[in-house]
């Protein structure tokens, strides 16, 4: 299948400074692609649509400053967590989707685990 | 809205047996669902999904899931489960109005025991 892949894969920041995941759609061309967030045993929740080219759109409750959403070609993404706190440790995923050429399957990358110390 | 709803929280098998992990949905439109499993500190890897066609699809690792429209389900199963099946499997659903999010059940705990 297609891959996703997500950089760093383990980050640990201190509080108040920035911190930058990159999603790249390796072999194929992705318009959008959308970012989870997840917290320990619990499922995934969406927190923005990436579109290249074009403003994220973000889920109600995301702090669209606080969550940079860049997506400047067909196949990167980039998250921003600007001034990290403790409370934005988390996992983040990304995820992306071919198209119909693929079945409209969505791939996920391998996530970043994110620690604000 | 889209929903999905995995009532299990736990589901608990011994190696051989045949698995059952549960999933229902609610969409506007025609569904496109979707099986995901995650293991420890990893990301999600695909398993299957129904589109259109066949009801009964086969995924990866010999897993297999039921769309059924009545009853707005998407089991998943396997004949066989293994130790190494265990892990955190996901339903998810979006509709079929292009490039959509989807969106997750809580997540299902399958743990095979030897």
């Amino acid at each position: 299948g297609a891959v996703v892949s997500q950089h760093p894969s383990w980050v640990i920041c201190k509080s108040g400074t920035s911190v930058k995941i990159e999603c790249r759609s390796l072999d194929f061309q992705a318009t959008t692609m959308f970012w989870y967030r997840q917290f320990p045993k619990q499922s995934l929740m969406l927190m923005a649509t990436s579109n290249e080219g074009s403003k994220a759109t973000y889920e109600q409750g995301v702090e669209k400053d606080k969550f940079l959403i860049n997506h400047a070609s067909l196949t990167l993404s980039t998250l921003t967590v600007t001034s990290a706190h403790p409370e934005d440790s988390s996992f983040y995923i990304c995820s992306a989707s071919p198209g119909a050429s693929a079945g409209n399957t969505i791939y996920f990358g391998e996530g970043s685990w994110l620690t604000v110390v | 809205a889209q929903s999905v709803a995995q009532p299990e929280d736990q589901v608990n098998v011994a190696e051989g047996n045949p698995l059952t992990v549960k999933c229902t949905y609610s969409v506007s439109g025609n569904p496109y669902l979707f099986w995901y499993v995650q293991y420890p500190n990893r990301g999600l890897q695909f398993l299957l999904k129904y589109i259109t066609g066949d009801n009964l699809v086969k995924g990866s690792y010999g897993f297999e899931a039921e769309f059924n429209k009545s009853q707005t389900s998407f089991h998943l199963k396997k004949p066989s489960a293994l130790v190494s099946d265990s892990a955190l499997y996901f339903c998810a659903v979006r509709d079929d109005r292009g490039n959509t999010p989807l969106v997750f059940g809580k997540g299902t705990r399958l743990s095979v025991i030897a």
